[in-house]
């Protein structure tokens, strides 16, 4: 059971490049969720995705697209990298009702340059 | 979005003693989650409690839950070095599944 799968675990853009941060989970979760982790700020909800067909920005959407393609795969887009992004991104799914923990990737570790 | 506070933000303590982490908010909520994350990698969830709750238990860990001081605590019974890691608090809240993190407490347990 890999339960939340987070691809690439590094990459290293060039400020102005664009990619695509994919996610996936095999647990049958509505919910997805792309935060962001930055030192000494904790982890900041970029957006979510309550149920397949629907995203909603988070605290920090600026500079970020999602699509949720399917129930499974919640992808998190940058199209114009900027320093200033250069962060941990953390993909995490939950059943999507309250009262129930997050389940989260291991992380994709992102520089700009 | 309110934030949880946490308080200490780093706390070292020998093998075997008991670990003490607070979190403070300032808004309703409707439950309120703890999470440990090693170095390097994601966050893995230890622990809910409702807002209708005061104390909760798991294996080593105990939760508490003041509503009125809008408070939580999260005690760590017989730290092992294994333990060594990052605390978060999360706030869930009042209507959908969202949650809000703190900015961590790094416990660290020394052999």
């Amino acid at each position: 059971n890999a339960g939340v799968t987070q691809n690439p675990k590094f990459q290293v853009l060039k400020t102005g490049q664009s990619m695509t941060l994919q996610c996936a989970q095999d647990m049958n979760h509505n919910s997805m969720y792309w935060y962001r982790q930055d030192p000494g700020m904790g982890l900041r909800l970029i957006y979510y995705s309550a149920s397949e067909g629907t995203t909603d920005k988070g605290e920090v959407p600026n500079g970020y697209n999602v699509s949720r393609l399917n129930k499974r795969e919640f992808s998190l887009r940058l199209e114009s990298a900027a320093p200033s992004q250069t962060s941990v991104y953390f993909c995490a799914s939950s059943p999507g009702q309250r009262d129930y923990g997050y389940t989260f990737g291991s992380g994709t570790r992102l520089t700009v340059v | 979005s309110q934030q949880g506070e946490e308080d200490p933000q780093a706390l070292s303590i020998q093998e075997g003693e008991n670990a003490t982490m607070n979190c403070s908010y300032k808004t309703s909520i409707n439950n309120l989650q703890w999470y440990r994350q090693n170095s390097g990698r994601g966050l893995v969830h230890l622990i809910l409690i409702r807002s209708n709750e005061r104390e909760k238990h798991s294996g080593r860990l105990r939760v508490t839950l003041d509503t009125s001081k809008k408070s939580s605590s999260l005690l760590i019974t017989a730290s092992r070095a294994a333990d060594t890691a990052s605390y978060f608090c999360a706030l869930g809240e009042t209507s959908g599944s969202r949650l809000t993190f703190g900015e961590g407490t790094q416990l660290t347990v020394n052999p």
